[in-house]
């Protein structure tokens, strides 16, 4: 079965400008969650929506926003792109509980210039 | 609060070697304990996960994982490394938030290098 699929793959992007990456689970997975991955932070969690209802959110300022649809594919976005904002986004889906575990996509490299 | 730590950034091992990562975990409760790898560029990939039952957990690609918990770790074993192993390795736990919803807190990472 098709896995996570993550697009773009990179961007470019300026300071001050906004951005939206799209996130499509696997097929049957509900959860949808993101992490931003840099150098000097590591891994960390921004926020998990099910059911297109975001249950719960990462200490990240308001710029970072996201939504999911009815088809459970999701979006983030992050207003006002700072120099700090470049990373790999990850996005994960699992079941309805983690015991499954979470299936990453290949994510989306942001850059901002 | 939940942490999880991995105390080698950097390990080298020979091809043929065994390989072993330490990973420590702070959770309050019986703890869901995952191992990621993620090759360069690339997105995580799921390597094993433990919920409980059986402390030895086998894995993917030739991996297992030991629960202890007088010793809060979870150690991830491979007993002959091969050259494709080379990758940056995640330990995770994995935990309920008070929404409901789930996150996975990361360990900062462990470096593999295999030298053939």
């Amino acid at each position: 079965k098709a896995g996570v699929t993550q697009t773009p793959r990179y961007l470019i992007k300026t300071r001050g400008q906004q951005v939206t990456l799209s996130c499509s689970p696997i097929s049957g997975h509900r959860s949808v969650s993101w992490y931003q991955q840099t150098p000097g932070q590591g891994l960390q969690f921004l926020f998990e929506y099910f059911s297109e209802t975001q249950r719960n959110k990462g200490n990240f300022p308001g710029r970072f926003s996201g939504r999911q649809f009815s088809n459970s594919r999701s979006e983030m976005n992050v207003s006002t792109l700072e120099l700090g904002d470049s990373a790999l986004y990850l996005c994960a889906s699992s079941l309805v509980s983690q015991s499954g575990g979470y299936t990453f996509g290949s994510g989306t490299r942001l850059t901002v210039v | 609060a939940q942490s999880v730590t991995q105390p080698d950034i950097h390990i080298t091992v020979s091809e043929g070697a065994s390989l072993e990562l330490r990973c420590n975990y702070s959770y309050g409760a019986t703890p869901y304990l995952f191992w990621y790898v993620q090759s360069p560029g690339q997105g995580l990939q799921l390597l094993l996960k433990y919920f409980s039952g059986d402390t030895l957990v086998q894995g993917i690609k030739g991996f297992e994982a030991e629960f202890k918990r007088s010793q809060s770790s979870f150690n991830l074993r491979k007993p002959s490394v091969h050259w494709s192993d080379a990758a940056e390795y995640f330990c995770a736990v994995g935990h309920i938030l008070t929404g409901g919803g789930n996150k996975l807190t990361f360990g900062t990472g462990t470096q593999l290098k295999v030298e053939l």
